[in-house]
């Protein structure tokens, strides 16, 4: 089992561009988190996601961010528009059910 | 709110000593406890839970419900042992996990 994977795992955006970042969760996980870690703070809970259903956005922003986790393929979470505050390290974790969750390595997003 | 609060940003010790990571929540419902742990360069793995009770790596927690503490212990710190820790807490019937801002632990030789 490849554990759960990430990607890219750096990219680097101007202000204005969109940012796609991936997550393939480990085999036999439905469940997909998304977190955000912006320097020197904890993880922020973004969003939760079953297959083709968003179960929680509480902790996206209004605005630019979306999720999705089709039927076939990884999770995305794209940001439109970035800004430079939207520069951190993106984490995403899958879990059967709601059990222990499994992270990926992380997505460092930075904007220039 | 809930939160949980890591209040050394740092901790460093030597090799042989003991290691106390301290963490502490706020919740007045059931919670659950975890300590997660990021080596140089790898992902955050799950190190334990409180309703194991199990010791890895030599690291033991007690979730203490009267201090609303999970602090983190090591009888004898290991060089291995550097690395970020990050506390989080589970709300009963709930699937977000609440972290702590993270402790560095450097073991020095």
């Amino acid at each position: 089992n490849a554990g759960v994977m990430q990607n890219p795992r750096h990219l680097v955006r101007r202000r204005g561009q969109e940012a796609r970042l991936r997550c393939s969760p480990m085999k036999g996980h439905s469940h997909v988190y998304w977190y955000r870690q912006l320097p020197e703070e904890g993880l922020k809970f973004m969003v939760y996601l079953q297959k083709e259903n968003i179960i929680d956005e509480s902790g996206m922003p209004k605005e630019r961010f979306s999720a999705e986790f089709p039927k076939e393929g990884p999770s995305i979470l794209r940001i439109q528009q970035v800004v430079r505050g939207d520069s951190a390290a993106y984490f995403c974790a899958s879990s059967r059910f709601q059990e222990t969750q499994y992270f990926g390595p992380g997505t460092r997003l930075l904007v220039l | 709110a809930q939160r949980v609060t890591q209040p050394e940003k740092l901790l460093s010790v030597f090799k042989g000593a003991p290691v106390e990571l301290k963490c502490n929540y706020s919740y007045s419902g059931s919670p659950e406890l975890f300590w997660y742990v990021q080596y140089s360069r790898q992902r955050l793995q799950l190190l334990l839970r409180h309703i194991s009770r199990e010791s890895i790596k030599g690291f033991t927690a007690d979730l203490n419900k009267g201090e609303t503490s999970f602090h983190l212990k090591k009888p004898f710190a290991q060089e291995e042992d550097s690395a970020m820790y990050y506390c989080a807490l589970k709300m009963d019937s709930n699937y977000q996990l609440i972290w702590g801002a993270g402790t560095k632990l450097i073991i020095k030789p």
